[in-house]
């Protein structure tokens, strides 16, 4: 069983410019969410994603913005890149179908923001 | 809207000591609590979780944890404490209609040889 993948590792941009991120759900999930950890703070949830569908989202501005495919994959995208967006990108996914179901998370994309 | 804090973002143990990691939440509902570690550069592991039923939870590596409603507190126990212990560690409440995880700041443990 293959978990969560997230691509690429790491990512250097430049202030105003957009990226991509992207995450493979690990096999049966049809559920990603997507948090962004700062240097020396806990994760903090930018939004979930469940059957290609925006379920959820935490307090982030709209230049964050996300999409889900048919395959459960999922990519984050982020427009007009601030130097407070450089931060450690987690992917987590789950068989979100009623209750609780663990979160399974990805290694992360450091994305530094110069 | 749910919060967690964790007691001390640095704590240092010897090896062989007891582990404990303070953690206290805030929620409306009942709460889904976990806690999770992190390495550096990793993601989050799942160490154990709280959804319903006994109190004490024992989750991997040795670990286990005890829901204490009355005091809205969840704090992570280890009897003995190993090198390979040594990380982040985050604690966590599930809410919401995507039970999005609400996570605390995070303890970074130490283990002294």
């Amino acid at each position: 069983e293959t978990g969560v993948t997230q691509s690429p590792t790491h990512l250097i941009k430049t202030r105003g410019q957009q990226v991509t991120l992207r995450c493979s759900s690990q096999s049966g999930h049809n559920t990603v969410s997507w948090y962004q950890q700062a240097l020396g703070q806990g994760p903090q949830f930018i939004f979930q994603y469940y059957r290609e569908e925006e379920n959820g989202r935490g307090n982030f501005p709209p230049r964050f913005s996300g999409l889900q495919f048919p395959n459960y994959s999922s990519e984050l995208n982020v427009n007009a890149l601030e130097l407070d967006d450089s931060a450690l990108y987690l992917c987590a996914s789950s068989p979100l179908e009623g209750g609780y179901n663990e979160q399974f998370f990805g290694p992360g994309t450091r994305l530094t923001v110069l | 809207a749910q919060s967690v804090t964790q007691l001390g973002s640095h704590v240092s143990v010897s090896e062989g000591a007891l582990v404990l990691l303070r953690c206290n939440y805030s929620s409306s509902v009942p709460p889904y609590l976990f806690w999770y570690v992190q390495y550096p550069n990793q993601g989050l592991q799942l160490l154990l979780k709280y959804t319903t039923g006994a109190t004490l939870v024992k989750g991997i590596n040795g670990f286990e944890a005890e829901f204490k409603k009355s005091e809205t507190s969840f704090h992570l126990t280890k009897p003995s404490a190993h090198m390979s212990d040594a990380a982040e560690y985050f604690c966590a409440v599930a809410s919401g209609s995507a039970r999005q995880l609400t996570f605390g700041s995070g303890t970074q443990l130490t283990v002294l040889p």
